[in-house]
């Protein structure tokens, strides 16, 4: 059983619009919530993080959005730059002693076209 | 700061064998995490290493093993390889225990093939 799901496989989204990429958990024990950025050859780098008692977190371009009664994340970033094209992976943990370290989404490929 | 080193970067076994795999953290980081990556599967948590104890264990069997040394210096073996074993593993390195408000920082992977 799948406990975080990025349902979109890839997106595609013009330079200078918004990227919005999606994911949904269903452990409700998840409290801290990560995204991660891969480029091919590379290992994923943090890219930012909420904890379950914000609803938002900002970083620059980057903003993400916590619906904990929708059990849902999202990433935003604004504007889309040809550099944020790569794999983008969603992690939660339970940080109250989960015994399975971080758990991943299978990502989405993210393509920014000029 | 040098970031998190895995060697070897490449690798090719065949089925049977056994592989050990290597992964240095960032100096002053006392966690290390092992991750498998398939393209059907994703990233899958395999094992976390703290202070040279296990602390989590995924799902995955036995065959799956792995230790780390004073110097937080981590191995992982993998006994009797399957084909399905085919995936990149990932290292990831932090100051305390995964999930705990620490971010990981990931190496770039060894790239293991079993034929």
């Amino acid at each position: 059983d799948q406990q975080v799901k990025q349902n979109s496989p890839s997106l595609s989204v013009q330079e200078g619009r918004i990227s919005i990429l999606n994911c949904d958990y269903t452990n409700s024990m998840f409290d801290y919530f990560l995204w991660y950025k891969k480029y091919p050859a590379e290992g994923p780098t943090f890219l930012i993080s909420i904890s379950s008692i914000k609803d938002k977190n900002e970083d620059g371009r980057f903003t993400v959005f916590l619906n904990k009664s929708a059990k849902h994340l999202s990433l935003h970033i604004v504007p889309s730059q040809p550099g944020d094209s790569a794999v983008y992976f969603c992690a939660a943990s339970d940080t109250g002693g989960g015994a399975d370290g971080l758990t991943f989404g299978k990502g989405t490929h993210l393509i920014i076209q000029p | 700061k040098a970031g998190v080193t895995q060697t070897p970067r490449y690798l090719i076994k065949t089925r049977g064998q056994q592989v050990t795999l290597s992964c240095s953290p960032i100096s002053g980081h006392r966690s290390v995490s092992w991750y498998q990556q398939t393209p059907g599967q994703g990233l899958q948590f395999l094992f976390e290493y703290f202070s040279e104890t296990q602390r989590n264990k995924g799902n995955f069997p036995g065959r799956f093993s792995g230790r780390q040394f004073s110097n937080s210096r981590s191995e992982m073996n993998v006994s009797t390889l399957e084909l399905g074993d085919s995936a990149l593993y990932l290292c990831a390195s932090s100051l305390g225990t995964s999930g705990r408000y620490h971010e990981q920082y990931f190496g770039p992977g060894t790239r293991l093939t079993v034929t």
